[in-house]
């Protein structure tokens, strides 16, 4: 089946720092999306891309479709300790009403 | 936002026994829900997409007859996992797209524990 490369698998970072994680695909998508898992709750959308090249802020997070349709990355700027959890990338191929494929997820640990 | 619930949110059962999920779009109907599985530190695996009305259609290495999903409803989908054992600990959850919009929400899972 599809998968995304998600990376880096995890981050420890100083409060205050910014956080960059990104995706890649061998094959073409129609959507990005980034969700975010806090332990024992399911994901939770951060920022949904629909158009290759769009670029999207949700507070501190930044993220970007790429022009390939191949690749997405989301920032975090100024991370704060409930940045805390895992990051996960995932994408539709074709449109309509087929599931989500997601990455491999981006723990990431905030140092305060 | 729109709200889909699970229930049980947790669940621990014996070796053996069948347990059942319930996965509810609380504000919204839909006709497509999906099913994953998330071992721990791993990503979401999907496991079947569940369609109104028809049968689920279930990725490739999931037992059908393991997993049994129902979606009587355009607001509900079971997923009941049969004589389940040790290594079906898993935590389940399951998403809804919405018919109108397309958009796809999340449910908050389930952890089921087999002893």
């Amino acid at each position: 089946g599809q998968q995304l490369n998600q990376s880096p698998q995890s981050m420890f970072i100083q409060e205050g720092e910014d956080v960059s994680m990104n995706c890649t695909s061998s094959s073409i998508f129609n959507t990005w999306l980034w969700y975010k898992q806090d332990p024992g709750e399911g994901p939770v959308l951060l920022i949904a891309l629909y158009k290759a090249g769009e670029l999207t802020s949700n507070g501190r997070l930044t993220a970007q479709f790429g022009i390939t349709r191949k690749d997405s990355f989301l920032n975090i700027s100024a991370s704060i300790p409930s940045d805390v959890g895992i990051y996960f990338c995932a994408g539709n191929i074709n449109s309509g009403n087929t599931p989500l494929v997601f990455g491999k997820g981006t723990r990431l640990s905030v140092i305060a | 936002g729109a709200v889909v619930s699970q229930h049980p949110s947790r669940v621990i059962c014996k070796s053996g026994t069948s347990v059942k999920i319930e996965c509810r779009s609380l504000d919204f109907q839909a006709t497509t829900m999906f099913w994953y599985r998330q071992f721990p530190k791993q990503s979401l695996m999907l496991m079947a997409t569940s369609n109104e009305g028809s049968k689920a259609t279930y990725e490739q290495g999931v037992e059908k007859d393991k997993f049994l999903i129902n979606h009587a409803s355009l607001t509900l989908s079971t997923l009941t996992v049969t004589s389940a054992h040790p290594e079906d600990s898993s935590f389940y959850i399951c998403s809804a797209r919405e018919i109108m919009s397309g958009e796809l929400f999340f449910g908050e899972g389930s952890r089921l524990t087999v002893l």
